[in-house]
């Protein structure tokens, strides 16, 4: 996990406020993937970025949510008229460029919404 | 996409070796075989990959069978800290851009002294 830094740890939301959910990747690493994990369930892909592209969002839900990772700063993943289903814990993985290498995830937002 | 199928949960015996199984029948020859672990919530650690031959780094060893339909992961002398849940994962490949992950529901592997 070392390197991928995801900021902040806890985040509390009213319902209807937004969230934003920070990740620096790896210095370096050009890859970004998203998942969330709700309470006692697996992890499940949300969104794929390379920088300043999206490449797989076929995991993102199609109202409230977007991501982004610009050329410069973190990756952003932001949640819209924030419902208390969206409670869960997101994870950020980067990777470097190359296929075939591992990705390393960092240590995650909660996100509670109220 | 190449499906993986693991037992849900195995117990094992500190200080012994810990097996860890995994199917994936259906694997493309270009499709690399990743495990990582989740220990407690905490974000997934990778442990090892490997495409055709086995593979052994400090943390465990992969093997993986010849018609790479299958493959296990043994954790050489598990400790009460390698309780987590272990993810077997055939990587989809992107051309040109790299690859993600798709998480199954792992196994629970308890390791109890």
């Amino acid at each position: 996990n070392a390197g991928v830094m995801q900021n902040p740890r806890h985040l509390v939301r009213r319902r209807g406020q937004e969230a934003r959910l920070r990740c620096s990747p790896v210095k370096g690493h050009s890859h970004v993937y998203w998942y969330r994990q709700l309470p006692e369930e697996g992890l499940k892909f949300m969104v794929y970025l390379q920088k300043e592209n999206i490449i797989d969002e076929s995991g993102m839900p199609k109202e409230r949510f977007s991501a982004e990772f610009p050329k410069e700063g973190p990756s952003i993943l932001r949640i819209q008229q924030v419902v208390r289903g969206d409670s869960a814990a997101y994870f950020c993985a980067s990777s470097p460029k190359d296929v075939g290498t591992e990705a390393f995830f960092g240590q995650g937002t909660r996100l509670t919404v109220v | 996409d190449a499906k993986t199928t693991q037992p849900p949960s195995m117990d094992c015996a500190e200080g012994r070796a810990a097996n860890l199984p995994c199917n994936h029948s259906t694997i493309s020859g270009n499709e690399y075989v990743y495990w990582y672990r989740q220990i407690h919530s905490q974000g997934p650690q990778y442990i090892i990959h490997g495409l055709k031959n086995n593979e052994t780094n400090e943390m465990a060893s992969l093997i993986i069978t010849e018609d790479r339909k299958s493959s296990t992961l043994i954790l050489p002398h598990a400790t009460l800290r390698d309780t987590a849940v272990y993810y077997c994962i055939v990587r989809v490949e992107y051309r040109e851009y790299g690859n993600k992950l798709v998480f199954g529901a792992g196994t629970i592997l308890r390791v109890k002294s």
